[in-house]
């Protein structure tokens, strides 16, 4: 059964930056890593997509890296901005369906 | 709008009483997932269909729970004699295939009173 896990639970940093965020599973057969963006009482944006062939997947400010036999990824966020402020959740996919860590929730201020 | 849309976004309920959420998923999107997230939690899936069938269902999913998608188009999820415990925001998401990214909709928020 996989599970996932992120660590920390919250972070606080100042504005401007560099961090990492943690997610570590225990099912290296995934098809993907998923990263998303939460906002409080919103939705899942899509961040980043790694297929379990890739190490890793840049979007900007963000880079997101796999490494199946350690059963980790990170998402790195540069140069961080208060508008980064939300809930980072990754997601493991091994059949399809997505299984969840609780999230990273990080507060970056001005 | 191309995105995946939820109605309704939020949902007030006495306990006892059947609710019902519609998503409607990317026109071309041929699987369809639904998940819930209760406070502080991540989400956690329910069920999901390939078209119009219904393929998996978790154990979260009682059987106060049912969940259809008509013509592999939008879905519909009912929750019967609601409980307070049901209260949570329930996430629709939608694919082209298992591998590929999912896209979520806003979500509907329920709180049954």
């Amino acid at each position: 059964k996989q599970e996932v896990t992120q660590i920390p639970a919250a972070l606080s940093v100042p504005e401007g930056e560099n961090l990492v965020l943690n997610c570590s599973f225990t099912d290296s057969a995934i098809y993907n890593l998923q990263w998303f963006r939460q906002d409080p009482g919103k939705g899942l944006t899509s961040l980043l997509l790694i297929q379990s062939s890739q190490r890793e997947q840049t979007s900007g400010r963000l880079n997101a890296s796999l490494d199946k036999s350690s059963g980790r990824s990170t998402l790195y966020i540069a140069a961080s901005q208060p508008g980064d402020s939300a809930t980072y959740l990754c997601a493991a996919s091994n059949t399809g369906k997505l299984i969840f860590g609780q999230g990273t929730t990080l507060q970056v201020k001005p | 709008d191309t995105g995946v849309s939820q109605d309704p976004r939020h949902k007030i309920t006495k306990r006892g009483q059947n609710v019902t959420f519609r998503c409607d998923p990317i026109s071309e999107h041929n699987r369809l997932y639904w998940y819930r997230q209760t406070l502080g939690q991540g989400p956690e899936f329910l069920t999901y269909f390939q078209n119009e069938a219904q393929l998996e269902k978790s154990r979260l999913l009682s059987d106060r729970f049912s969940a259809e998608r008509p013509k592999g188009s939008f879905s519909t999820l009912e929750i019967q004699r609601t409980e307070q415990g049901d209260s949570a925001m329930y996430l629709c998401a939608s694919t082209i295939g298992g591998i590929y990214e999912q896209y979520f909709g806003p979500g509907t928020r329920l709180t049954v009173t």
